[in-house]
């Protein structure tokens, strides 16, 4: 099946700074999912995303299916912005989603 | 507005008793899934439902089973909860295909 990699597993930032997490796949997918769990364990739907590049707000995220990858970036950090980040792409002919193993942002005042 | 809700939230049991966990969406969506989330694995795919009377082995299907009577319910079953479950459980759902999933708050499940 489809392999997944996200980077770094952990981020530890200041309150302020700005900063940027990966999503490698190893197949061509038709959709890619980024998802937030905050600390009460809520998986919350950031962006959805196949290709190109969306925003919202200080999130946005770019996604380059050529190269199999995908890219979200965090700016101006808040301490509220802490918790898991998980992207998800399906797999070939399916619905349902492969997840990465998430990286896990702390930001500290 | 439309919703998608697990319950119960938490639930302790013990090894050997057979447990449902319950998922209920109201945006009428044909597809559904259950995934759990383990510490270092993410979380993986159990069952998954393409309509009323479908339902589909994921990646960790063992010891569940799933039933698809209507479009708003998913029902998760452990026949006979093994300590291995012990788990946070997710339900999620789907328009269609290539649309997003969107998740209930999750179950977390202990088995003593």
């Amino acid at each position: 099946g489809i392999q997944v990699e996200q980077s770094p597993p952990d981020l530890i930032l200041q309150e302020g700074a700005n900063s940027t997490l990966r999503c490698n796949f190893s197949d061509s997918v038709n959709n890619l999912q980024w998802f937030h769990q905050n600390p009460w364990g809520q998986l919350i739907n950031l962006f959805y995303i196949p290709s190109g590049t969306k925003q919202n707000g200080r999130l946005s995220a770019t996604t380059v299916a050529t190269e199999r990858y995908s890219l979200l970036y965090i700016s101006s950090s808040q301490t509220t912005d802490s918790g898991v980040y998980f992207c998800a792409v399906p797999g070939a002919g399916s619905y349902q989603l492969t997840f990465g193993k998430g990286t896990k942002l702390s930001v500290i005042p | 507005d439309a919703e998608i809700t697990q319950s119960p939230r938490h639930k302790i049991t013990e090894t050997g008793r057979q447990v449902t966990l319950a998922c209920h969406q109201t945006w009428n969506h044909n597809n559904m899934f259950w995934y759990r989330q383990d510490l270092g694995h993410g979380l993986r795919l159990i069952h998954y439902s393409y309509g009323v009377q479908d339902t589909n082995k994921g990646e960790v299907s063992d010891g569940y089973s799933v039933s698809r009577s209507n479009t708003e319910d998913l029902p998760l079953t452990l026949e006979s909860a093994a300590s291995s479950q012990t788990s946070v459980y997710f339900c999620a759902s789907s328009e269609y295909i290539g649309q997003p999933q969107h998740f209930g708050d999750g179950t977390r499940l202990s088995i003593l």
